[in-house]
């Protein structure tokens, strides 16, 4: 069946720094894949999302690639803030389903 | 502007009880699906639905109980709780593969 495989957290990185988050899938056919964070106390907020190889999601200057290559699709961000503080989420969803798969999810936190 | 609403946002409930957790769209959305989050397990699907009238078993759906009998509503029962149950919950709406979650209810079992 499908599955994600992502970065173990938690993340602890210093304001400005460099983000990357790795995300892994295996999927039959051809999945959507997507980015979810969700803050303190609230529920999932899609972040970004790519629909075919090649396609670049990107949103809050965050920013993932769908590599079929690797089946991989990577959490960047240049300079992260404190507000970035989250866990990030990875998922699917099979090709003609709305059914989401989910990684683990990664604790990021942004210290000042 | 409501999208999706969970209820209630926390509960406590003994060994055996029943319960029914709330969960309301306004969007029209056909898709709408039940997680379960624990600790370094991600978001679990319980329960799915893909229209009124129609659900189905997700990963997790032993010891709940979904119906669909209006596009809007989607609850969740919880027949008979054990702490193996206590967990986060999530409601979802999804259309074009965009999911939309409600707030989550935080649910303990002691």
């Amino acid at each position: 069946g499908d599955s994600v495989t992502q970065m173990e957290g938690p993340v602890t990185l210093s304001e400005e720094a460099f983000l990357t988050i790795n995300c892994t899938y295996t999927a039959t056919g051809y999945p959507s894949l997507f980015w979810y964070v969700q803050y303190p106390g609230e529920g999932l907020q899609l972040l970004l999302k790519a629909t075919k190889a090649d396609d670049k999601g990107s949103n809050k200057g965050f920013e993932a690639t769908y590599r079929k290559e690797t089946t991989s699709f990577h959490l960047e961000k240049g300079s992260v803030q404190v507000s970035d503080s989250a866990v990030y989420f990875c998922a699917l969803s099979g090709f003609g389903n709305e059914k989401l798969t989910f990684g683990t999810g990664t604790r990021l936190t942004i210290i000042p | 502007n409501a999208g999706v609403t969970q209820t209630p946002k926390f509960q406590v409930l003994k060994t055996g009880q029943s319960m029914t957790l709330q969960c309301a769209q306004d969007m029209n959305h056909e898709y709408m699906s039940w997680y379960r989050q624990d600790p370094g397990m991600g978001l679990r699907l319980i329960h799915y639905s893909v229209g009124a009238g129609i659900t189905d078993q997700g990963e997790v759906p032993n010891g709940y109980n979904v119906s669909r009998s209006t596009t809007e509503d989607f609850p969740l029962r919880l027949l008979s709780a054990a702490p193996s149950q206590t967990s986060v919950y999530f409601c979802a709406s999804s259309h074009a593969r965009e999911a939309f979650f409600g707030q989550g209810t935080r649910l303990t079992v002691v």
